[in-house]
């Protein structure tokens, strides 16, 4: 089972940008997967932040699209996600997952733990 | 709001089956395959189902997962305490150019 280790600042203030890491220990980043974000808002459900392929190109949640960027570094073996003009909306647990993307097979097949994220000042 | 419907909770004794529906649309459920997720609070959530009902190797049996038409399903027999959790169905959303979840099930073993 692969390793996801996100990192990040846990509390955050608003109107600021929301910086991630998920370090992906033992895999290659390039393997052929696609990787990303889940966020679980508390009393919410899941919701889909964006994707990244192992060639770099990003798509993102439409709600959030303007705010959000993912990168993908193959030297470090990371992904990383930055989440501009936070508001209290975005106070929520932060899942890094891996994607298998094959023809219209599309799921995301590991997890990390998560880390939480508050905005408040 | 999700555009996957699925009812807020399902509750059940110990060795009984609880079936829990994902309503969608045929820019999703209809024309994607479905993906369903187990989420413990504080855990990492895990894929249970993918491309509507195979399972990964590590889950059991009991769990199954079929799709008719714009609605998905997800069984689960023999239920034990072990298994109460938050459950998500998910799909692509062509649409949307979206990846979707599900509103979410809480299952309660009574």
């Amino acid at each position: 089972q692969v390793q996801l280790l996100e990192s990040g600042p846990g509390l955050v203030k608003p109107s600021e940008t929301l910086s991630l890491t998920c370090a992906i220990p033992g895999l290659s980043i390039t393997f052929g997967y696609s990787w990303g974000w889940v966020r679980l808002p508390p009393g919410k459900g899941l919701e889909w932040i964006g994707g990244i392929s192992q060639s770099g190109a990003a798509s993102y949640n439409p709600t959030l699209k303007g705010r959000v960027t993912l990168s993908i570094d193959t030297a470090r073996n990371e992904v990383s996600l930055s989440l501009s003009s936070i508001s209290a909306a975005d106070t929520a647990v932060y899942f890094c997952v891996r994607r298998w993307q094959f023809l219209t097979q599309d799921y995301f097949d590991s997890w990390g733990q998560g880390t939480q994220v508050t905005v408040s000042s | 709001q999700s555009v996957l419907t699925q009812p807020p909770s399902m509750s059940a004794a110990p060795g009984q089956t609880v079936t829990i529906s994902c309503s969608g649309s045929s820019s999703n459920v209809g024309n994607n395959f479905v993906s369903w997720y187990r989420h413990l609070p504080g855990t990492a959530p895990q894929l249970i189902i993918y491309d509507n009902s195979k399972r990964p190797s590590e889950i059991p049996a009991r769990f199954s997962g079929s799709k008719s038409a714009s609605s998905a399903t997800l069984g689960i027999t023999g239920l034990q305490t072990g298994d109460e959790a938050d459950y998500y169905c998910a799909t692509w959303d062509s649409s949307l150019s979206s990846f979707v979840f599900g509103s979410g099930t809480q299952v309660t073993v009574l």
